[in-house]
């Protein structure tokens, strides 16, 4: 049974477009993040939610915007997608003991 | 603020030699430090992790490392590679107190490991 799960696995799309990115965590985690890793593989936090309040905005852009409908689940919506935006986005979650979980990633590709 | 500087992009090896992964971190406060491990196309999964107490942490798949407050390091080893330990490793750090569980990564080094 798989702790952190994405969805989709690959995104193909656009520019101009926009996309969503479904995260759930089954490890009954109190905290949930996106991460980033860029072509180079450099990861990077992007947001994270603690019990579905927005707790870290890493200066991301506002065409970014996570939703947490309850604590096991947290989306990510992309606005009028760029090319710039094309990466592999993690979703992940951690307990107290701040060790985090991640999810197999979504390779995000603007063509 | 707190970094993390991973010595070497890139580390080749032959099999069953030593893999040694060099982490060094900078922090304010206390940290908690990480290793984990990509496998291509794959997430990340955690080797180990250090918090409190004993400074040599042992992790999966036979890695360990060892938490040097004076030298601000935590590199990581394993006495003999296997071609299966060909990967992204990626060092981690978090700031111990607090309760926002950010990790701020290292670049990443991509261990080779030949036959």
């Amino acid at each position: 049974d798989t702790a952190v799960s994405q969805t989709p696995k690959y995104l193909v799309t656009q520019m101009g477009n926009d996309k969503s990115i479904k995260c759930e965590q089954n490890l009954g985690h109190d905290t949930m993040y996106w991460y980033k890793q860029d072509s180079k593989k450099f990861l990077k936090i992007m947001f994270s939610y603690n019990n579905k309040e927005l707790i870290i905005n890493e200066t991301v852009p506002n065409r970014f915007s996570p939703k947490s409908p309850d604590k096991a689940h947290l989306n990510l919506h992309i606005n009028s997608l760029e090319l710039g935006d094309s990466a592999v986005y993690f979703c992940a979650s951690s307990q107290e003991t701040r060790e985090a979980f991640f999810g197999q990633g979504t390779r995000l590709t603007v063509v | 603020a707190q970094s993390v500087t991973q010595l070497g992009s890139h580390v080749s090896v032959s099999e069953g030699a030593l893999v040694l992964l060099r982490c060094n971190y900078s922090s304010s406060v206390p940290p908690y430090l990480f290793w984990y491990v990509q496998y291509p196309n794959q997430g990340l999964q955690l080797l180990l992790k250090y918090t409190t107490g004993a400074t040599l942490v042992k992790g999966i798949n036979g890695f360990e490392a060892e938490f040097k407050k004076s030298e601000t390091s935590f590199h990581l080893t394993k006495p003999s590679a296997h071609m299966s330990d060909a990967a992204e490793y990626f060092c981690a750090v978090t700031p111990w107190g607090g309760n926002t569980g950010k990790l701020i990564f290292g670049q990443g080094t991509t261990l080779q490991v030949k036959p």
